[in-house]
């Protein structure tokens, strides 16, 4: 299994909802990350997860959290989102953060009204 | 972040080798070069990655300059389903795009 699976694949969601982005894989990937991708823009990172510690946080609004429950899964938590803030929401993983090649999930459209 | 310079958009024919260039004159001694493409609607997908060697896999094959200033992405005969952003990128510890090159094959 080389599968990167996230859920849902779309979500629209109101600017006082609370909604969470989720995303597993079974590769026994110690590490996990969370990429924004706006419209015809490269993906853009937004955290890195560590042997689900947060090692890399690239300066995101806390209206973001993301967690990490267990080695297989990312979760990522919203709240008070702003309409610029609609884009495709991306989980990858690696065996490590090391040098190794990233797997990345279809990823969440995510729209806000 | 080490950056990468490539061009915004290439052709090709289909049953063509396709050449995608990278610039990356500021690359440091342990980044490693990376090639993912995004095909439309989906996540980007890996493609291969290279130190100081010359590499080959099922997919693709990347040619790095002895300086390792530059590299080049060969895909031996694009195929319609080649049609994708190709990003290039110098990953140390985190993966960070670039703008990428859109590459279109014609039939």
């Amino acid at each position: 299994d080389t599968e990167v699976t996230q859920t849902p694949k779309h979500l629209v969601m109101g600017m006082t909802n609370k909604k969470s982005l989720k995303c597993e894989q079974h590769m026994g990937h110690r590490a996990m990350y969370w990429y924004k991708q706006k419209a015809k823009k490269p993906p853009e990172l937004m955290f890195v997860y560590s042997y689900e510690k947060l090692s890399i946080n690239e300066s995101v609004p806390s209206r973001f959290s993301p967690e990490c429950p267990n080695s297989s899964l990312l979760n990522l938590h919203l709240h008070a989102l702003q309409p610029e803030d609609s884009a495709l929401y991306l989980c990858a993983s690696s065996q490590t953060t090391g040098v190794e090649k990233l797997f990345f999930g279809s990823g969440t459209q995510l729209s806000v009204l | 972040d080490a950056k990468t310079t490539q061009p915004n958009s290439m052709e090709s024919n289909e049953e063509e080798p396709v050449h995608l260039p990278c610039n990356h004159s500021t690359i440091s001694g342990t980044d490693y070069i990376h090639w993912y493409r995004q095909l439309p609607s989906q996540g980007p997908e890996y493609v291969i990655h290279g130190l100081t060697s010359n590499v080959n896999n099922r997919m693709a094959s990347l040619a790095i300059a002895e300086d390792r200033k530059s590299s080049t992405l060969i895909l031996h005969r694009a195929t319609l389903r080649d049609a994708a952003v190709y990003y290039c990128i110098l990953r140390a510890n985190k993966l960070v795009f670039g703008a990428g090159t859109i590459l279109r094959v014609k039939s």
